[in-house]
Parts: structure tokens; C-alpha cells; sequence
């Protein structure tokens, strides 16, 4: 399975802000996804990042508020703009095996927006 | 009705016993399942996959019966170090997408 890391692993932010949270992997990697996990909840898809275009957005997420890059292979980035308090939660960045349908976490980022 | 539907316990077991979690789906076209096992301020980890003959590893057993549209996961002989929260996963490959839709995950709590 692919290693990855994300960075920061937790924030604390004030309304109004942006916060941009990177997703590094140690392998080159088709397909890259971003997570929302809020308290007590299961995981949300946000979008599938494409590489070298426009990422693909789940129905409730829209790019204006979570712009998503992906300028290669093995990196990501999702931007968590003009925050919320309701946007306090934890993302996740997750790849699909090369050679399968398995798909693997970092350690996700912990973002509170006070 | 809920894409992927688990009941959300938690199941209290004491060590040693064996459990067993369910978890169906609404789509007849999901193609892969997968078990998960998240801890508390982790990310979930790949459990096992779940094939349509039944798979085991160690202690844990995963069946799949499409016609009822349900994943079922059995732990025999239950550790103090199972506690966690089982996700149960299904990734449907409808209109060439890869949607992996979760559940809302299974507690168990084994106790000494």
C-alpha cells in the first residue's frame, strides 16, 4: 500500500480564513480523493482530484469553497475557503491501489474554525 | 433508504467471543466491497476486501450474498484490541466513475 502524509495534521482557525491542506504519497497514483469526516459521522466524499484538470465535485461541495489542485502523480491540495464553524472537521486525502480497488488514508487533518 | 446501511451498535462483547456485523446496500450495480476498521482520531484502515466466495484472514471472516445485498463481517475469539469502529464500504463503478460510498460504521467494544 502507498504511504501517505498530510500536512498540517491539525489547524485552529478564525472564521473568514482559508486553510490549505497538502496530501503528499510516496507512489505514483491514478486516482486521489478528498474527505469530509465530521464528529461522530462516517466519511463524506468531496471531490475526486484529477490530475491535470479540473477536479471532480461531489453534489452538496463546490469548487468556489473547496478549490482542489492536483499538478501531478503523487500530490494534492484542497483549499478550505472563507471557513465556517460548520467546516470544523476532519479531512482526509485517500488514493486507489494501482492494482486494485482498495483504497488507502492519510492521516487526515483536524481543522477547528473558531 | 440510505446507499450503505450499518447499524451503529456499539456491541459490547466480552474477550473471546465472536460477533458479527451487517451491512447491506441499496445499489444491485456495486461491483467492490470492503471492511474497514477505523480507531478513535484515526484514519480507517483497510481491513479486508470482500469477494463474492467468501474470504477469511485470522480470525476474520467476510461473506458477500449479492441477491440480498448484504456484507457481513465475523470476528471469532474477539481481542481487547478489535475495539474500533468497522466501516463497511462499497465502491460503485456506474458511469465509469469510482465512488466509494461508506457507512456509518459499526462501534464494538470488547471488554475484559
Amino acid at each position: 500500500s502507498a504511504v501517505i502524509s498530510q500536512k498540517p495534521s491539525r489547524d485552529i482557525c478564525q472564521r473568514g480564513t482559508s486553510l490549505t491542506i497538502q496530501c503528499q504519497v510516496d507512489s505514483q497514483v491514478t486516482m486521489m480523493f478528498w474527505y469530509r469526516q465530521q464528529p461522530g459521522q462516517s466519511l463524506t466524499l468531496i471531490a475526486t482530484a484529477n490530475q491535470g484538470s479540473e477536479a471532480t465535485y461531489e453534489s452538496g461541495f463546490v469548487i468556489d469553497k473547496f478549490p482542489i489542485s492536483r499538478p501531478n502523480l503523487t500530490f494534492s491540495t484542497l483549499t478550505v475557503s472563507n471557513m465556517s464553524p460548520e467546516d470544523s472537521s476532519i479531512y482526509l486525502c485517500s488514493v486507489r491501489g494501482v492494482s486494485s480497488y482498495e483504497q488507502y488514508f492519510g492521516p487526515g487533518t483536524r481543522l477547528t474554525v473558531t | 433508504r440510505k446507499e450503505v446501511e450499518q447499524d451503529p451498535g456499539p456491541f459490547n462483547v466480552p474477550e473471546g467471543a465472536t460477533v458479527a456485523f451487517n451491512c447491506t446496500y441499496s445499489n444491485s450495480a456495486s461491483q467492490s466491497f470492503f471492511w474497514y476498521r477505523q480507531d478513535c482520531r484515526k484514519e480507517p484502515k483497510l481491513l479486508m476486501s470482500v469477494y463474492s466466495s467468501g474470504n477469511e484472514d485470522g480470525r476474520f471472516t467476510a461473506q458477500l450474498n449479492r441477491a440480498s445485498q448484504y456484507i457481513s463481517l465475523l470476528i471469532r475469539d474477539s481481542k481487547l484490541s478489535d475495539s474500533a469502529t468497522y466501516l463497511c464500504v462499497v465502491n460503485d463503478r456506474t458511469s465509469g466513475t469510482y465512488k466509494y460510498i461508506f457507512g456509518t460504521g459499526t462501534r464494538l467494544k470488547v471488554l475484559a
